[in-house]
């Protein structure tokens, strides 16, 4: 089974802040790697299909990165609607999540 | 605009069985997978099983192998977990959630409100 860890769990940050956040994976899972940003009581909402392709609607503020088994997600300027719990997903082999990392405000 | 709204939720006892419900509309419903994801009280999210367009293959997770069954109508737009043998560890809020294809990557486009799941005696 592919695994997921994330990097940092969590973060506080400040309104304007450049944010990254990381995503391993256990092995190489090319670019089958997707990012969702989930708010308390809320269902998860896609941000980022296969490492770096921003979903439509999703502000440009958001990007990722990488491929193979390290990834990251940077916000290029923290929102206040941003802050949130953000989850790696791979599919390359099953589905599987990372941990979450969650971002709140310092 | 894309909606699926989840039914059936509730406290089961431990040994008990369930059946979710999840009702489709505004896509084609027969032209996606579809999948069952869960998330446990303040826990992350874990991927349960998915189906096929035609129903003709489902997947589960190894912890509900057995015991999940994933099925779908297409002629009524709806996507059904059957859970049986329930565990305390399968309390949870259980996500109906479209598959989506894009750029190369499998992925959860669209997501249910969620229905919440308990196991307690």
């Amino acid at each position: 089974d592919i695994q997921m860890t994330q990097s940092p769990s969590s973060l506080s940050a400040s309104v304007g802040d450049r944010v990254t956040i990381t995503c391993r994976a256990s092995q190489s899972i090319n670019i089958n790697l997707n990012w969702y940003q989930q708010k308390p009581g809320k269902a998860p909402r896609v941000l980022i299909y296969a490492a770096s392709n921003l979903e439509s609607g999703v502000p440009s503020r958001f990007s990722g990165t990488g491929s193979g088994t390290d990834f990251t997600l940077t916000i290029s300027s923290l929102q206040p609607e941003d802050f949130a719990t953000y989850y790696c997903q791979q599919s390359y082999g099953g589905f599987t999540f990372g941990p979450g990392t969650k971002v709140d405000i310092k | 605009e894309v909606q699926l709204v989840e039914s059936g939720g509730g406290l089961v006892q431990p040994g008990g069985s369930l059946s979710l419900s999840c009702a489709a509309s505004g896509f084609t419903f027969g032209s996606h997978w579809m999948s069952w994801v869960r998330q446990a009280p303040g826990k992350g999210l874990e991927w349960v099983a998915n189906i096929k367009r035609d129903g003709s293959e489902k997947y589960y997770v190894d912890s509900v192998k057995g015991r999940f069954t994933i099925s779908r109508d297409n002629a009524k737009n709806s996507l059904f977990l059957q859970m049986n043998s329930l565990r305390a560890e399968d309390t949870a809020v259980y996500y109906c959630a479209r598959g989506q294809y894009d750029s190369g990557s499998y992925g959860f486009g669209n997501w249910g409100q969620g229905t919440l799941v308990i196991v307690s005696p």
